[in-house]
C-alpha cells in the first residue's frame, strides 16, 4: 500500500522559512516523479512543484518560483520542498503526491498546514 | 499558468446525470490527454477519479465517465449518490511542463 507522510509545517512570520518534508513508501519511490499541492483555506488546489523521479527534473509555479525549491533523497524515499521568502498567501495545506504518469496524482498524504502570519 | 476554469457549483437529483466543464487552451487541455479529476471531500485529501481523460483507476465507480472536445474537459457523473456530494477539480498538463489545476466545483446532490 502506498503511503505518503507530511511533516513540518507550521506557524511562521512572513519572510521567513521553512522545510516540508513526505516520507514516501509501497513503491518504487525512483520511478515516479513527486509533485506538491496546496490549499489555502476556503480555496481550490493549486499546483506548486513537481520533481521526476530521477530528481533531475524540476518544475514551479510561477507564484513559487524563486522562492521555493524542490529535492528529493532517493536513499531515504523523502521527497523535500524549501519554502523561502514566505509570505501570507502561502498560507495552507500543502499536499505532496504520487505522479503515476504525467501529471496523474494517484496517491496523496494528508497534508500539513503552514500559516505565514505576523 | 492560468488557472483552468470550471463552473463554481453544479447540482443534481439523486439517479440524475451531471457534467462539469474545464476549459482551459491549446497549451494544455487541448495540447495533451494529460487531463485527470479529482474529487475532494471536506477535510479530507484529493482523491483521483479519472486520468488521462477518459481512464479510471482500479476501484472507481464506472458512474464516473470523462472526455474532452478541443480546450474543453468533462466529468460526466452518472446516477446520482448521495456520497458523490464533494468538490471536484481537473488538472492538466501544460506546454511549459507546469501542471495546472481548475478553480474547482462543488456539487450538490438534492
Amino acid at each position: 500500500e502506498v503511503w505518503l507522510l507530511e511533516s513540518g509545517g507550521g506557524l511562521l512570520q512572513p519572510g521567513g522559512s521553512l522545510r516540508l518534508s513526505c516520507a514516501a513508501s509501497g513503491f518504487s519511490f525512483s520511478s515516479y516523479a513527486m509533485t506538491w499541492v496546496r490549499q489555502a483555506p476556503g480555496k481550490g488546489l493549486e499546483w506548486v512543484s513537481t520533481i521526476s523521479g530521477s530528481g533531475v527534473y524540476t518544475y514551479f509555479a510561477d507564484s513559487v518560483k524563486g522562492r521555493f525549491t524542490i529535492s528529493s533523497d532517493r536513499s531515504e524515499n523523502t521527497v523535500y520542498l524549501q519554502m523561502n521568502s514566505l509570505r501570507a498567501e502561502d498560507t495552507a495545506v500543502y499536499y505532496c503526491a504520487k505522479e503515476s504518469g504525467v501529471a496523474a496524482f494517484d496517491a496523496w498524504g494528508q497534508g500539513t498546514l503552514v500559516t505565514v502570519s505576523s | 499558468q492560468s488557472a483552468l476554469t470550471q463552473p463554481a457549483s453544479v447540482s443534481g437529483s439523486p439517479g440524475q446525470s451531471i457534467t462539469i466543464s474545464c476549459t482551459g487552451t491549446s497549451s494544455d487541455v487541448g495540447g495533451y490527454n494529460s487531463v485527470s479529476w479529482y474529487q475532494q471531500h471536506p477535510g479530507k485529501a484529493p482523491k483521483l477519479i479519472i486520468f488521462d481523460v477518459s481512464n479510471r483507476p482500479s476501484g472507481v465507480s464506472n458512474r464516473f465517465s470523462g472526455s474532452k472536445s478541443g480546450n474543453t474537459a468533462s466529468l460526466t457523473i452518472s446516477g446520482l449518490q448521495a456520497e458523490d456530494e464533494a468538490d471536484y477539480y481537473c488538472n492538466s498538463y501544460t506546454s511549459t511542463s507546469a501542471r495546472v489545476f481548475g478553480g474547482g466545483t462543488k456539487l450538490t446532490v438534492l
